[in-house]
């Protein structure tokens, strides 16, 4: 059972726009930064957004983040087939003292 | 262009200590922090612990007892060993590289990945 809640899985036509939420606490969403990666099968994850908000470096502006109080979201649009992947969000927990992950979501591009 | 690049024994018996090693390629060694990530087998991520380069480490709760991550800044690499080794650690193990250029946690280079599996 992951700490931060996010859909298994969500699906979207091409060329369409899909958010995947994240929800967590304010023990870790909530006081801390939020960070999404993008993981195909059999490789490691790639860092998308960090900060809530901010792309790393080389990634388009189709991609975006936000939060708001305990969840945050991750924003794709002009959704390609090769946008198919899973999603993780990453934060801080004050608690634990330890980063937590979100359970993962699929995207599919229908 | 930093580049980790990871290493370690696959099949370990249970009660076997695990023990991987990342070598890090570029960069700033001593400027960020080092963590390890694993991943079971159609799971999530989860996180085990990080250090940097005095050797300050966190790790996740439930691995702090078996887990002690440390750092060798004269060859630039850093180490994983996980002791007691259960079925339950049968996972895809990552390094990765915690840059702290946000104010939060980012992962932007991984090594390539170890699947580690446990089993008598």
């Amino acid at each position: 059972q992951s700490v931060l809640t996010q859909p298994p899985s969500v699906s979207a036509a091409p060329g369409q726009k899909v958010t995947i939420s994240c929800s967590g606490s304010s023990s870790n969403i909530g006081n801390n930064y939020v960070s999404w990666y993008q993981q195909f099968p059999g490789t490691a994850p790639k860092l998308l957004i960090y900060d809530n908000n901010k792309r790393h470096s080389g990634i388009p502006d189709r991609i975006s983040g936000s939060k708001s109080g305990t969840s945050a979201t991750l924003g794709i649009t002009g959704l390609q087939t090769g946008d198919e992947a899973d999603y993780y969000c990453g934060s801080w927990d004050s608690s634990l003292t330890a980063v937590v992950f979100g359970g993962g979501t699929k995207l599919t591009v229908l | 262009q930093v580049q980790l690049q990871q290493w370690g024994a696959g099949l370990l018996k249970p009660s076997e200590t695990l023990s991987l090693t990342c070598a890090v390629y570029g960069g700033s060694f001593n400027e960020d922090y080092w963590s390890w990530i694993r991943q079971p087998p159609g799971q999530g991520l989860e996180w085990i612990g990080e250090i940097n380069h005095s050797g300050s480490t966190n790790y996740y709760p439930s691995l702090k007892s078996r887990a002690t991550i440390s750092v060798d800044t004269s060859k630039n690499q850093f180490s994983l060993k996980l002791n007691s080794v259960t079925a339950a650690d049968t996972a895809v193990y990552f390094c990765a590289r915690d840059p702290r250029y946000g104010s939060g946690n980012e992962y932007d280079n991984w090594g390539q990945g170890t699947l580690i599996t446990v089993s008598s």
